[in-house]
């Protein structure tokens, strides 16, 4: 168990540019999660995939977020034509089907829009 | 949407002082409730999970409830240490498993 791995740690982008980041979960964990976290706020959810289904996606995202599992096995975030206020960390959580089963978090990828 | 609300928001004691923090959710359609941990530069560590009306865990000096029918859960820290200074997410499970978190109750415990 290597624990959920995120890549890249830190990203700095112009505006307008395109962004992707990965997580790679704990290998027989199913579940998988996207959240954002901004300064002062709780991990903010995005989106959510059962092996490679994305059962739950947050209203609150826009159409230039886009998230993809394609395998059940590592998942991709995309930001297409970033903005300021995408600047956040982004974290990814793992965790395998069944109650009582807690998240294992990454250490997340902060972007930074400039 | 779900709204999971935690007090306080921020919380500063002694060392060797007790506290707790309230987290609230929505009763209905409620499935678990999640307890982490997170120290700056780490990533949130699990505490608890639980089901149950009126359940109870504990780990070590750390422990909280579950009241699913008022949707609130308590978390405590008895005889808190600088080493417990950190921020408590809590977060409400949905039964399609969708997680929601609460902002957080940042404890500093000042030696």
């Amino acid at each position: 168990d290597t624990g959920v791995s995120q890549n890249p740690r830190h990203k700095i982008t112009k505006r307008g540019q395109n962004v992707t980041f990965r997580c790679d979960p704990i290998s027989e964990h199913n579940r998988l999660y996207w959240y954002r976290q901004t300064l002062g706020q709780g991990p903010e959810f995005l989106t959510y995939f059962q092996n490679e289904a994305q059962l739950e996606k947050s209203r609150l995202l826009s159409d230039r977020f886009s998230a993809e599992r394609p395998k059940g096995s590592f998942s991709t975030l995309e930001i297409q034509r970033t903005e300021q206020g995408d600047s956040a960390m982004y974290l990814c959580a793992s965790s395998v089907a069944g109650i009582n089963s807690p998240l294992h978090f990454g250490n997340g990828t902060r972007l930074t829009v400039t | 949407i779900l709204n999971v609300e935690q007090s306080p928001q921020s919380l500063h004691v002694q060392e060797g002082d007790s506290t707790n923090f309230t987290c609230s959710f929505p009763s209905s359609n409620f499935y678990a409730l999640h307890w982490y941990r997170w120290e700056t530069a780490k990533s949130p560590e699990a505490l608890f999970v639980m089901t149950l009306n009126g359940d109870e865990k504990k780990k070590g000096r750390i422990s909280a409830t579950l009241n699913t029918k008022e949707g609130y859960s308590y978390l405590y820290i008895k005889g808190s240490q600088p080493e417990d200074s950190a921020t408590y997410l809590c977060a409400s499970e949905l039964p399609n498993n969708d997680m929601r978190f609460g902002a957080g109750t940042r404890l500093t415990v000042k030696p």
